[in-house]
C-alpha cells in the first residue's frame, strides 16, 4: 500500500525523556513536514524538509529536532527542552521541492502524552 | 501567507448542499486557496484547491469570487460522514507550508 505511516499511534513518556516519533512514506515525495495539533486548535508547523539532508524550522521548532537521511524517512525527536510536549503529532509529505501547488498528504498521527 | 476567516461552526441537513465560506481579503496574486478537512481524531485530508477559476472534483466544488477575496467550498450532498472541521488555507505557490487556522466545524444532521 502507498502512503505515510507513523508509529506508534499512542506514546507515553515521563517528563525529562527524549522521544523519537517515526514517519515513513513510500510515495516518492521529496518534501516532508511535521505538525503539532493541540486540542481544539489547528495544526502548527514544527519542521519541514524539501530534500534529503536538508530541513528548515517551522513556526514552533524550539524543543524539537529532525533528521532527513533518507528520502522516505523524517523522524522527529521531542526533547526534554520542549515545555509542553503532550500533543497530537502529524507527519505529511508532498511531491514538489519548492512547494508548487502540490497538496500535502498526512499520516495517521501519533498521540504523545508526557507525564 | 494571507490570513483566512471562517465561521466557527455550521450545521447542514443530510442530503443538502453544505456551503462553507472563507474570507481571504488580503490574498495576493500568487496565492492559492486550499481546503482540507479533519474528521474527529483523524488526520487532515486534502479536498480541493484553486487559484482563480472554480474547481470541481469528486469530493467538492470550490467557488472563488472574481476579486479572489473570498471563496466557498460546496459539498453537494452532505452525508453524516462529512461531519468534520474544514480548514481554508491560503498558500503561495512557492511556499512550503500550510498555515492552519481553527477552521469551521461542520455538523451534518439527519
Amino acid at each position: 500500500d502507498g502512503g505515510i505511516t507513523q508509529s506508534p499511534k499512542y506514546l507515553f513518556r515521563k517528563e525529562g525523556q527524549n522521544v523519537t516519533l517515526s514517519c515513513e512514506q513510500n510515495l516518492n515525495h521529496d518534501a516532508m513536514y511535521w505538525y503539532r495539533q493541540d486540542p481544539g486548535q489547528g495544526l502548527r508547523l514544527i519542521y519541514y524538509s524539501q530534500i534529503v539532508n536538508d530541513f528548515q524550522k517551522g513556526d514552533i521548532a524550539e524543543g524539537y529536532s529532525v533528521s532527513r537521511e533518507k528520502k522516505e524517512s523524517f523522524p522527529l525527536t521531542v526533547t526534554s527542552a520542549q515545555k509542553n510536549p503532550t500533543a497530537f503529532y502529524l507527519c505529511a509529505s508532498s511531491i514538489g521541492l519548492a512547494g508548487g501547488t502540490y497538496e500535502q498528504y498526512f499520516g495517521p498521527g501519533t498521540r504523545l502524552t508526557v507525564t | 501567507d494571507a490570513k483566512t476567516t471562517q465561521p466557527t461552526s455550521m450545521d447542514c441537513a443530510e442530503g443538502r448542499a453544505a456551503n462553507l465560506p472563507c474570507n481571504h481579503s488580503t490574498i495576493s496574486g500568487n496565492e492559492y486557496v486550499y481546503w482540507y478537512r479533519q474528521i474527529h481524531s483523524l488526520w487532515p485530508q486534502y479536498i480541493i484547491h484553486g487559484l482563480k477559476n472554480n474547481e470541481t472534483n469528486e469530493m467538492a466544488s470550490l467557488i472563488i469570487t472574481e476579486d479572489r477575496k473570498s471563496s466557498t467550498l460546496i459539498l453537494p450532498h452532505a452525508t453524516l460522514r462529512d461531519t468534520a472541521v474544514y480548514y481554508c488555507i491560503v498558500r503561495a505557490g512557492t511556499a512550503s507550508k500550510l498555515t492552519f487556522g481553527t477552521g469551521t466545524r461542520l455538523q451534518v444532521t439527519l
